[in-house]
């Protein structure tokens, strides 16, 4: 069985300061994925980045970067030079790369970028 | 391709009566997934489907939940009766079986029951 944990309350971070995000997550498959998704006040989902559990290099897209240590099973998602529009709910999720992959998700986490 | 696209966004209907949510995801995409979003509980998978087959439903909480995906193109989530703790944010998803490939969700279904 698959289990991401997202335990931070609620984050705040200074404008232009970087925040991690953390995820830890539970699996017995060999082969996996990672993912972290934002959801602004809006609703929409919206996809940041992904970290493949072969993946030698953490994952980085822009401003994300994704900071892997398998052997602890976590799977921080760094945000640099944070913008008022990052305020928003952020999601870890993973899913096995085998056949039949199931999507789950963490609770998420609240982020709220001051001025 | 115009993304996963659901139906209504928008769904306020009386205790009892039933709700059919629908979903079209992205034309090639293999796997679908029907989520539930709450404060409470957070962002549940209710069930997902692989090249239209339900692989796995154990998230549906109850029997008055049922899902369908008669086709690549389309696919169903039916309460039926609908009572108002059902109230919440059904979103679904698609994505593209193989690595790297990201969940695509729609903009989401907001139900209300009264």
């Amino acid at each position: 069985a698959q289990k991401i944990t997202q335990t931070q309350p609620g984050m705040f971070v200074q404008e232009k300061e970087a925040v991690t995000l953390d995820c830890t997550y539970d699996t017995s498959d060999q082969s996996y994925g990672l993912f972290w998704y934002k959801q602004p006040s809006s609703g929409e989902m919206i996809f940041l980045i992904y970290q493949g559990s072969y993946d030698e290099q953490n994952a980085t897209e822009g401003r994300y970067s994704l900071n892997f240590q398998k052997a602890r099973k976590s799977a921080n998602l760094v945000i640099s030079a944070s913008q008022l529009g990052d305020s928003a709910m952020y999601f870890c999720a993973m899913t096995s790369t085998g056949a039949n992959s199931k999507l789950t998700f963490g609770k998420g986490i609240t982020l709220s970028v001051r001025p | 391709d115009a993304g996963v696209i659901q139906s209504p966004r928008h769904e306020v209907t009386e205790m009892g009566q039933e709700v059919t949510l629908r979903c079209k995801p992205i034309s090639g995409h293999d796997y679908l997934f029907w989520y539930r979003q709450t404060m409470m509980r957070g962002l549940e998978l209710l069930i997902y489907f692989n090249n239209n087959v339900p692989i796995d439903d154990s998230g549906m909480p109850e029997d008055r939940f049922s899902a369908k995906m008669p086709n690549a193109s389309f696919s169903t989530l039916k309460i039926q009766p609908s009572e108002p703790r059902d109230s919440a944010v059904y979103f679904c998803a698609s994505s593209l079986s193989g690595k790297n490939t990201e969940a695509f969700f729609g903009q989401g279904t907001r139900l209300t029951v009264v």
